[in-house]
């Protein structure tokens, strides 16, 4: 399945780098998300767009900030980064923004930061 | 907010058994519940999911079966394959999906 596209899938970074993760889904979706995925831990929710529009922010460090230039696509640029924020990155893709229909996942991007 | 408990948090069967993951909720106004499946280094991949209107629901080897008076719903895998074998989540929706922390299925061979 290639819905939803991420790029890179790995990404190693240092904590001053400045680097940005790319998401494409071609679905046709309203709305875009991304998630942080840590270990034995539940997803956690960063933003959802819907039609270009953050509909929602979950008080994410603003050394995260994200992107969504037209409904087909979603970026997360980061700068700054701590340890902590090692994880998988998983951008989701759905028909609409009202938590009734599916998400798509892309395949993520394993971020490391040394 | 809605907080979704997930149990086991591993499992593991013989091949050919069943296997059986539990989730609770806790806002009863959560009206979609899907499932997820994650292989290793994979993508969370839908399913199956259920709607608050329906009790049970069934796709060849997999059931879903939902108590709204209890608030919890299980995933149901028959004749286990080793191909079954991966991380599932599940989630209940109220406008936004709450996650469980994940059920590491081993299927034995």
């Amino acid at each position: 399945e290639t819905g939803v596209t991420q790029t890179p899938r790995h990404l190693v970074m240092g904590m001053t780098n400045k680097k940005s993760l790319k998401c494409e889904q071609h679905l046709g979706h309203n709305a875009m998300y991304w998630y942080k995925q840590s270990a034995k831990k539940p997803l956690e929710l960063m933003f959802v767009y819907s039609l270009e529009e953050r509909v929602e922010n979950n008080s994410v460090p603003s050394r995260f900030s994200p992107e969504c230039p037209n409904s087909s696509h979603l970026f997360l640029h980061l700068h700054t980064l701590q340890p902590e924020d090692s994880a998988l990155y998983l951008c989701a893709s759905s028909q609409d923004s009202g938590g009734a229909q599916p998400q798509h996942f892309g395949d993520g991007t394993r971020l490391s930061i040394l | 907010g809605e907080n979704v408990e997930q149990h086991p948090s591993t499992l593991s069967v013989q091949e050919g058994d069943s296997a059986v993951i539990k989730c609770t909720y806790s806002d009863s106004a959560s009206n979609y519940f899907p499932w997820y499946k994650q292989e290793l280094g994979k993508r969370p991949q839908l399913i199956i999911d259920i709607r608050s209107n329906v009790g049970e629901k069934k796709d060849q080897r997999i059931a879903v079966t939902l108590n709204k008076t209890a608030k919890h719903f299980s995933l149901h895998i028959t004749e286990t394959q080793p191909e079954d074998s991966a991380v599932y989540f599940c989630a209940a929706s109220i406008n936004k999906f709450y996650f469980g922390s994940g059920t590491k299925l081993n299927v034995k061979p």
